[in-house]
């Protein structure tokens, strides 16, 4: 069963301080892994889309990586911002399923002064 | 652009009356879905439409009929709505699903109670 992990479930770090979040998935074969911020009650907003050629994107203070050997991938923030303070939710897309992307349980993340 | 408008934001159901869910899109987008997403869990893909017209199942479709008749709106259709539809709901849209890259754009969702 196609199945994507994060890690951690949550995290409290310091305004200005940078965080990693994990993400490993079993979808195979994909095509492209994505991230997502979700404010609270409000709908998913895309970050970055890499294909399993990437290795690294980069949105601003957000540097996401993939390794395809692996299954695993992160998303770094950097000097991080009391507006960071959201779900992170990673998401494949299986090849062939057009449609049908896997979505991640998501790491929540509050950034406090 | 408005971009995704969900309505409404927010309602209690009794179990076993029905309610339809309304999504717009004004992005010419194609492709529209309905997810739901329940506490602690990701999102799951309930209907999709690759044009109007044309409907598919996802994941978790029992409970829900959608239908497709313009390119802007995918209503969301709850027949006897029981408890364990209560979720919030959200709709999304792209271009096309056929670019590797698309990306899909959601909408606020709409927050469901079922009593």
């Amino acid at each position: 069963k196609n199945q994507v992990e994060q890690s951690p479930q949550s995290l409290i770090i310091l305004e200005g301080k940078n965080c990693t979040l994990q993400c490993n998935y079993t979808v195979s074969p994909f095509s492209n892994l994505r991230w997502y911020k979700q404010d609270t009650g409000r709908g998913p907003v895309s970050l970055t889309i890499m294909t399993f050629s990437e290795n690294t994107k980069s949105n601003g203070r957000y540097t996401a990586t993939l390794d395809a050997d692996t299954k695993q991938s992160s998303l770094h923030i950097t000097a991080s911002q009391l507006s960071d303070s959201a779900s992170y939710i990673c998401v494949v897309r299986p090849t062939g399923t057009a449609s049908k992307l896997t979505f991640g349980t998501g790491t929540r993340l509050q950034v406090t002064l | 652009n408005a971009g995704v408008t969900q309505t409404p934001k927010f309602r209690i159901l009794k179990i076993g009356q029905s309610m339809t869910l309304q999504c717009a899109q004004d992005m010419n987008h194609n492709y529209m879905y309905w997810y739901r997403q329940d506490p602690g869990m990701g999102l799951k893909l309930i209907y999709y439409s690759v044009g109007a017209g044309i409907t598919d199942k996802g994941e978790v479709p029992n409970g829900y009929n959608v239908s497709r008749s313009t390119t802007e709106d995918f209503p969301l259709r709850l027949e006897l709505a029981a408890p364990s539809q209560t979720s919030v709901y959200f709709c999304a849209s792209s271009y096309s699903s056929s670019s590797s890259t698309d990306t899909q754009y959601f909408g606020p969702g709409t927050r469901l109670t079922v009593l």
